[in-house]
């Protein structure tokens, strides 16, 4: 059974600090793995998606990474801003049209 | 370009009730799952739907039922509702009919349940 672990799980920076969240997967056998936003009482947005045959994406300030092997990813915002806060969520798909969760990591940027 | 709509965004139930939740895909987006959030445990993996069919079931019990209709929109119902039922319950539509390296998921707003 695939277990997805988000560290840290709460996170507080000043503005303008780059930061790196962290994700983690148990079964490396992935078809992708996606990072989300969530603002607080609302649906995921999904920010980046990496397929399994590749080793980052990038979309503005955040850049993701995969590393199948050691079953990681990375999500790192550069230049962080008080509108960047909210809980992160990783996610990978496995099998069985289904997406497996971390806990999240919730970010704090004060201004 | 709609995205997904969940209706009712809130309700209130008292145990032993059961409710329905329903969901409308975008556009052109043939497969819809259904996802389970609390705080304690998480975002958890409901079912998901292509084409009328329910291809994946996660680990709920049978109160937890769903259904697709032909025009893709969905709906979900819990039977027998007890207080751990209260959750945000997630809707998430796609347009790819296989798991896949590009399947991107759009997520609705969420329907909110409380159980009293």
């Amino acid at each position: 059974k695939q277990e997805v672990t988000q560290i840290p799980a709460a996170l507080s920076v000043p503005e303008g600090e780059n930061l790196v969240l962290n994700c983690s997967f148990t079964d490396s056998a992935i078809y992708n793995l996606q990072w989300f936003r969530q603002d607080p009482g609302k649906g995921l947005t999904s920010l980046l998606l990496i397929q399994s045959s590749q080793r980052e994406q990038t979309s503005g300030r955040l850049n993701a990474s995969l590393d199948k092997s050691s079953g990681r990813s990375t999500l790192y915002i550069a230049a962080s801003q008080p509108g960047d806060s909210a809980t992160y969520l990783c996610a990978v798909e496995d099998s069985g049209y289904a997406l497996n969760f971390g806990k999240g990591t919730s970010l704090l940027v004060t201004p | 370009k709609a995205g997904v709509t969940q209706t009712p965004r809130y309700l209130i139930k008292t145990r032993g009730q059961q409710v329905t939740l329903s969901c409308s895909p975008i556009s052109g987006h043939r497969s819809v799952s259904w996802y389970q959030q609390t705080p304690g445990q998480g975002l958890q993996f409901l079912f998901e739907y292509f084409s009328e069919t329910q291809r994946n079931k996660g680990n709920f019990p049978g109160r937890f039922s769903g259904r697709q209709f032909s025009n893709s929109r969905s709906e979900m119902n819990v039977s027998t509702l007890e207080l751990g039922d209260s959750a945000l319950y997630l809707c998430a539509s796609s347009q790819k009919g296989q798991s896949s390296g590009a399947n991107v998921l759009t997520f609705g707003a969420g329907s909110r349940l409380t159980v009293l």
